[in-house]
């Protein structure tokens, strides 16, 4: 399916758990990001891509980790899950060339902190 | 200071009717891009529109207008004809040239209720 998918949609962890939040791609796009939703605050960027291998980090990194091996493939790590990251993660992409590109996002996963 | 400000928490709207949702952004970049998201409650963000800092006329796509008052730092994004449909919450983001990472910094969003 051509778009911009994400795994899982809901996830229930505990604190202390490690956590891998997916994201794919079929655009080819150069640049791909992770935002969370929190009520109050609208979306927040955790981290983004400029390319594969070239990440860095947004308003909100602390306690995440991204890799970006393969262009179409952004994956968000949770280290060690804390209940301050209950939250929506998206996963949105965009192209280089155009300021007027809009982003792509992805459906959002619901992840839940116990 | 926050770069986009929703003052709107919710609004209401009846149908039919036109609505306008407010927004304003500030930047010191003089290149940037101004957007409006729709989120229905099913959760998926669904892009409106965009109006570039340099563009002219006021950016209309469909119903959806943005009222771009450059001075005031504002980008009002007006509905017409407002549906049951058009029920949802409304973001509105800001990207910036000089930052380089192309990300969009958002509002607190507008959650809009039409009114049978």
């Amino acid at each position: 399916d051509a778009g911009i998918t994400q795994s899982p949609r809901y996830k229930i962890t505990e604190t202390g758990r490690q956590v891998t939040l997916m994201c794919h791609q079929t655009w080819s796009h150069s640049y791909m990001f992770w935002y969370r939703q929190d009520l109050g605050h609208g979306l927040r960027l955790i981290y983004y891509s400029a390319a594969a291998d070239i990440t860095d980090k947004g308003e909100v990194p602390d306690g995440y980790v991204v890799s970006r091996s393969k262009t179409e493939n952004f994956p968000l790590t949770l280290e060690s899950a804390t209940r301050s990251q209950t939250s929506v993660y998206f996963c949105a992409s965009t192209e280089l060339g155009s300021f007027a590109y809009e982003q792509y996002f992805g459906p959002g996963t619901r992840l839940t902190v116990t | 200071a926050q770069k986009i400000t929703q003052t709107q928490p919710g609004m209401f709207v009846q149908e039919k009717e036109a609505v306008t949702l407010d927004c304003t952004y500030d930047t010191s970049d003089p290149s940037y891009g101004l957007f409006w998201y729709k989120q229905p409650s099913s959760g998926e963000m669904i892009f409106l529109i965009y109006q570039g800092s340099y563009d002219q006329q006021n950016a209309t796509e469909g119903r959806y207008s943005l009222n771009f008052q450059k001075a005031r730092k504002s980008a009002n994004l007006v509905i017409s004809a407002s549906q049951l449909g058009d029920s949802a919450m409304y973001f509105c983001a800001m990207r910036e040239q000089e930052t380089g990472a192309n990300n969009l910094f958002f509002g607190t969003g507008t959650r809009l209720t039409v009114i049978p």
